[in-house]
């Protein structure tokens, strides 16, 4: 069966860094989202990988190991803003999105 | 700016009403999704289209259908709204689907079931 793993909740001080990850499995692979999504609010997009390796894009970077099924999303210098949730996803074979449940990351001052 | 947009934030319904959920987006894309959202699951797809007049049943379409007259407009329809259809329901439109583009959401619709 198709699966997306990720924690379900996680605790970060303002300032810090912290990484949150992902183990998936799905039938074939077309690359893995991170999104992101404030409580209320729709999900909005973090970043994509469908190649091994670190994409940054400032204070957020992406990575994937295809080998290995995972991938992380780390978050630099922490703000109180980026209290939300952080959603994994899979495209598999027929380019159908696999949602994770989400991770909700609170962020403490 | 890519623009999806759900006709209600917020909707309480009675149990066995029929309910509509629109949903329209404004950049042209092919693909749009139903989708909903409940604590601790991931995002489940209800339904998808492709293109006008052709629909897709995603994993959980039983007790919805959908209908896409025009590219732009995605609607879901509760044919007899139940109880346990009370979830936030997301809609998304993204481009082709052979191309790894990402999905952009509406705010979503918080439907309560009474």
């Amino acid at each position: 069966g198709q699966n997306i793993d990720q924690p379900t909740e996680m605790t970060a001080t303002e300032g810090a860094i912290v990484q949150i990850n992902c183990t998936y499995q799905t039938s074939g692979f077309n690359g893995l989202f991170w999104y992101q999504q404030h409580a209320g609010e729709a999900p909005t997009f973090l970043s994509y990988n469908v190649l091994d390796g670190l994409e940054e894009k400032g204070r957020f970077s992406s990575f994937l190991s295809r080998s290995k099924g995972y991938s992380y999303l780390l978050l630099k210098e922490l703000q109180m803003k980026d209290s939300a949730s952080y959603l994994c996803a899979g495209k598999d074979s027929n380019y159908q999105l696999i949602w994770g449940a989400g991770t909700k990351l609170i962020i403490k001052p | 700016d890519v623009k999806v947009t759900q006709s209600s934030r917020y909707l309480v319904k009675r149990t066995g009403e029929k309910v509509f959920l629109e949903c329209v987006q404004d950049m042209d894309h092919e693909n749009m999704f139903w989708y909903r959202q409940d604590p601790g699951l991931g995002l489940r797809l209800i339904y998808f289209s492709y293109d006008v007049k052709m629909k897709e049943k995603g994993d959980i379409p039983e007790g919805y259908s959908v209908s896409r007259e025009k590219k732009e407009r995605f609607s879901l329809i509760l044919e007899s709204a139940s109880t346990n259809q009370t979830s936030m329901y997301l809609c998304a439109s993204s481009l082709m689907p052979d191309r790894a583009t990402e999905a952009f959401f509406g705010q979503g619709t918080r439907l309560t079931v009474v």
